[in-house]
């Protein structure tokens, strides 16, 4: 069982918002900032959001991030078909000294 | 165009050793800590080791400890995963990835197979 915790899965329909939320504790996400990576089938993954809330170069600002305790969240606003993959959020952990990865979550385009 | 290429995966019997590469390029390998993740088949990211830019701090998850060295050629623009006393569970993709747990740039991964 993951240290950090994410939903399996969430889904939406083409247009739709979706969340995707992420859960630790105060040695993790409590502490420090949180990443978001976007996994494409097949390939490795890419950062989508770092430090809670920015946008590396070239990601569209459709993908948001937030974060408030000990939880973070991704949103996608305007979901569009190639959203469609797994998603997972990270953070440092100080007290295990370790990068903690949140179980991932699958979204679906409906 | 930054680049990272791993190399060193393949098929392994339990118990045995094997040595991951990592060529980088494109940016300032000796200024980045450099990091491990792994993937299981069908499962999802494990990070599993990172490195400071002089190779003076290293980190490591629990289940490596002890089996896995991670080490660095800057010289050479080349990080390294050491596997020794490889078990079932160690079955994955490795990825090599830039930072110390913002990574920014990822290789292709090169698989491990550790099956008799």
């Amino acid at each position: 069982q993951s240290v950090v915790t994410q939903p399996p899965s969430a889904s939406g329909t083409p247009g739709q918002r979706v969340s995707i939320s992420c859960s630790g504790s105060s040695s993790n996400i409590g502490t420090n900032g949180v990443n978001w990576y976007q996994q494409l089938p097949g390939t490795a993954p890419k950062l989508l959001i770092y430090n809670n809330n920015q946008r590396p170069s070239g990601v569209p600002d459709r993908f948001s991030g937030s974060k408030s305790g000990t939880s973070a969240s991704l949103a996608i606003s305007g979901l569009q078909s190639e959203d469609e993959t797994d998603y997972y959020c990270a953070a440092w952990d100080d007290s295990l000294n370790v990068l903690v990865f949140g179980g991932g979550t699958k979204v679906t385009v409906l | 165009e930054v680049q990272l290429v791993e190399s060193g995966g393949g098929l392994v019997q339990p118990g045995g050793s094997l040595r991951l590469s990592c060529a980088a390029s494109g940016f300032t390998f000796g200024t980045y800590w450099m990091s491990w993740v792994r993937q299981a088949p069908g499962k999802g990211l494990e990070w599993v080791a990172n490195i400071k830019q002089d190779g003076s701090e290293k980190y490591y998850v629990d289940s490596v400890k002890g089996r896995f060295t991670i080490s660095r050629d800057n010289a050479k623009n080349s990080l390294f995963l050491q596997m020794n006393s490889l078990r079932a569970e160690d079955t994955a993709v490795y990825y090599c990835a830039s930072g110390f747990s913002t990574h920014d740039y990822w290789g292709q991964g090169t698989l491990v197979t550790v099956s008799s």
